[in-house]
């Protein structure tokens, strides 16, 4: 079946870059994406990205994707106290429902 | 104007009742799911509907029944709660295709004592 593993804790200094790494079993994943869950709420849509693309960028976050290796990353640069939260991977193959990570919280030090 | 709600935000109740959870969009998608988040923030989906239909139904027990009277709402009811269905449940919506990008409500916490 479909796997999705993170590392649960990163802690960066405010104004550093984060970055958080995803791995994924399913090579037929077409759609892999970030999602960033905060205290007592919903998931917020970060960004996605297609199978087929390797990289892309939206202001401060940059999504990396090595398909070879079923590696995802979101960086996070200059990483603000308000970054802090809870940040999912997830990823669909076809019409499946998403199958997510177990969650990366991200503490980010004043 | 919210996007995706769902009622109760808490829900605290005892060991054998039944009880409901209530979810809305108002995007105007045709597709909603219902997830349920363990203590550990496990996120894992239960039942995704299509148009009203069910198209996902994950191995969840058969106390768990979702109905969708229309595209705009998917409601969850649950029987003779027990003591490890306390979590967070999560209802979404999407359009069926494109990116898939689904929206999440902010929560239900369930805690059955």
């Amino acid at each position: 079946g479909e796997d999705v593993e993170q590392s649960l804790f990163l802690s960066v200094r405010e104004g550093d870059s984060s970055v958080i790494n995803c791995t994924y079993t399913d090579s037929s994943s077409t759609y892999l994406y970030w999602y960033k869950q905060e205290p007592g709420a919903g998931l917020q849509l970060l960004t996605y990205i297609f199978s087929n693309m390797d990289m892309k960028q939206d202001q401060r976050l940059t999504v990396l994707l090595n398909k070879k290796d079923k590696h995802l990353s979101l960086r996070i640069a200059d990483t603000q106290t308000g970054d802090s939260a809870i940040y999912f991977c997830a990823e669909r193959a076809g019409r499946r429902a998403l199958t997510f990570g177990s969650g990366t919280r991200l503490q980010v030090q004043p | 104007d919210t996007a995706v709600s769902q009622t109760p935000k808490y829900l605290v109740t005892q060991m054998g009742n039944d009880k409901s959870i209530k979810c809305e969009q108002n995007l105007g998608h045709d597709t909603m799911y219902w997830y349920k988040q363990d203590s550990k923030k496990f996120l894992k989906i239960m039942f995704s509907y299509n148009n009203k239909e069910l198209i996902i139904n994950e191995t969840v027990p058969n106390r768990f029944s979702p109905k969708s009277p229309d595209k705009a709402h998917l409601n969850l009811h649950i029987n003779s709660l027990e003591l490890g269905d306390s979590a967070v449940y999560f209802c979404a919506s999407s359009i069926a295709g494109a990116s898939y990008e689904q929206y999440f409500g902010p929560g239900t916490r369930l805690t059955v004592t």
